[in-house]
């Protein structure tokens, strides 16, 4: 069956510029992650929904950064204002649930690879 | 706050050598733990996992032994690939704390480069 889906999957931007990063989860996960990923480094938690609920946001890194879920499904995670220190790349993850005591395993896209100039 | 703690990169060595890759964490609650692994050009997979102390995760060769008193998960492959050339991460993800969600802590990676 089809995997996470990221798009685009390069993008470069001028300092100042906005940027819309888009992640299809796999049909019928509940969870969603975003993460990311500076070179040479593992990736960084970022954010959480549980289907449209946005229940963790404690890593964006600044207000610059929001991110949505609206259908409970398709994510998209947007950068106001990019700066150089926001190039890196950016995962999506999903997963089919979360209940106490288990771990569901997360599934990741192929990423998108955010470059500001 | 939960950390993850892996040995430093690029591991080099040659095919049918014996791999281990050191990872320790830190966590405050239950963590199981994870191996992930991202071929060049590909996404992040996960390779193996082990959610209670004493468990050992396996896949492809690989092993991993959950040890609660060592706080590690060192990842081991008895004869290694030029296929398995790839960077490996260990996670973790605490249960008890992120009751919203499973999040993921990383290591930083190591580079594990096979060759002929």
């Amino acid at each position: 069956g089809a995997g996470v889906s990221q798009s685009p999957r390069y993008k470069v931007a001028k300092r100042g510029q906005d940027v819309a990063l888009r992640c299809d989860p796999i049909s019928g996960h509940v969870s969603l992650f975003w993460y990311q990923q500076a070179l040479g480094q593992g990736p960084e938690f970022l954010t959480y929904f549980q289907n449209e609920a946005q229940l963790d946001k404690s890593g964006l890194p600044s207000d610059r950064f929001f991110a949505e879920r609206p259908e409970g499904s398709v994510s998209t995670l947007k950068i106001q204002r990019t700066q150089q220190e926001d190039s890196a790349v950016y995962l999506c993850a999903s997963s089919l649930g979360f209940a106490a005591g288990s771990s569901y395993e997360q599934y990741f896209g192929p990423g998108t690879r955010l470059t500001v100039t | 706050g939960n950390s993850v703690t892996q040995m430093e990169g690029p591991v080099t060595l040659s095919e049918e050598a014996f791999l281990t890759i050191n990872c320790t964490y830190t966590a405050t609650g239950y963590p199981s733990l994870f191996w992930y692994v991202q071929y060049p050009g590909e996404g992040l997979q996960l390779l193996l996992k082990a959610t209670k102390a004493d468990d050992k995760g396996s896949n492809k060769g690989f092993e991993a032994t959950y040890r609660k008193e060592t706080t590690s998960f060192h990842l081991e492959k008895g004869s290694v690939q030029v296929s398995d050339s790839a960077v490996y991460f260990c996670a973790l993800s605490d249960l008890v704390l992120t009751g919203g969600g499973n999040k993921l802590t990383f290591g930083t990676g190591t580079q594990l480069k096979v060759e002929l």
